[in-house]
């Protein structure tokens, strides 16, 4: 089965740190995901991944950049983090030109900045 | 840019009663996916649809994409406590292939 697994479960912060959210796969997918979600926002992409060292801005970026140095991680950094930041974070893989574009979802990382 | 819209956001029913949610998306999709997400866990993927007024059914789950490939439709049959959580639909389309989710519907079943 694949696997997605995320750094933390639950984090808090305080305002201004620096946080990273780390998000690991292991069935070897090229693409990669990070979502926020907020009540009644559904589920917002902030960056993707479709290759090593590859991103590209997803619709929510300003704030958070990414970084992806090997295939299996893609890790999710809060420069400077503020209270609207607070949310849960999903990590998300999937395989390139596969017959579906279904997604495999991490268990979320629940983040409060205070 | 393109949108998908997801109605109703939330949904209460007795057990035993049918549920739809639907999708509209502003433009053409390529293909679109459907996922669960049960409370407090994470989306899981439940299908996907391709082909123009396709029809997929998984036991008492019935999965439509329109015709003109910019609606889809998730339908269950005689909802039971089980199927309690967050339904997501996300589609595919433009010329970047671009993805994007509805915002979910709630589904509450009342045993």
């Amino acid at each position: 089965d694949v696997k997605v697994t995320q750094s933390s479960r639950y984090l808090v912060k305080r305002t201004g740190e620096k946080v990273f959210l780390e998000c690991v796969q292991d069935m070897d997918h090229e693409n990669m995901f990070w979502y926020r979600q907020d009540p009644g926002l559904g589920l917002r992409l902030i960056y993707f991944s479709y290759d090593v060292k590859m991103k590209e801005k997803g619709d929510i970026p300003e704030g958070y950049s990414v970084s992806r140095e090997k295939k299996e991680r893609f890790s999710l950094i809060l420069e400077s983090a503020s209270t609207n930041q607070t949310s849960m974070y999903l990590c998300a893989s999937s395989l390139w030109g596969g017959r579906s574009n279904e997604q495999f979802f991490g268990p979320g990382t629940r983040l409060t900045v205070l | 840019g393109q949108q998908v819209m997801q109605i109703p956001q939330y949904q209460h029913v007795q057990e035993g009663e049918d549920f739809t949610t639907y999708c509209n998306s502003s433009t053409t999709l390529s293909n679109i996916q459907w996922y669960k997400q049960r409370p407090g866990g994470h989306p899981v993927f439940l299908i996907q649809l391709v082909k123009s007024g396709e029809v997929k059914k998984q036991k008492r789950l019935t999965f439509q994409f329109g015709e003109a490939k910019k609606n889809s439709s998730l339908h269950i049959t005689a909802t039971q406590t089980t199927d309690v959580g967050t339904y997501f639909c996300e589609g595919q389309g433009g010329s970047n292939y671009k993805l994007t989710f509805g915002k979910g519907t709630l589904l509450t079943v009342n045993p």
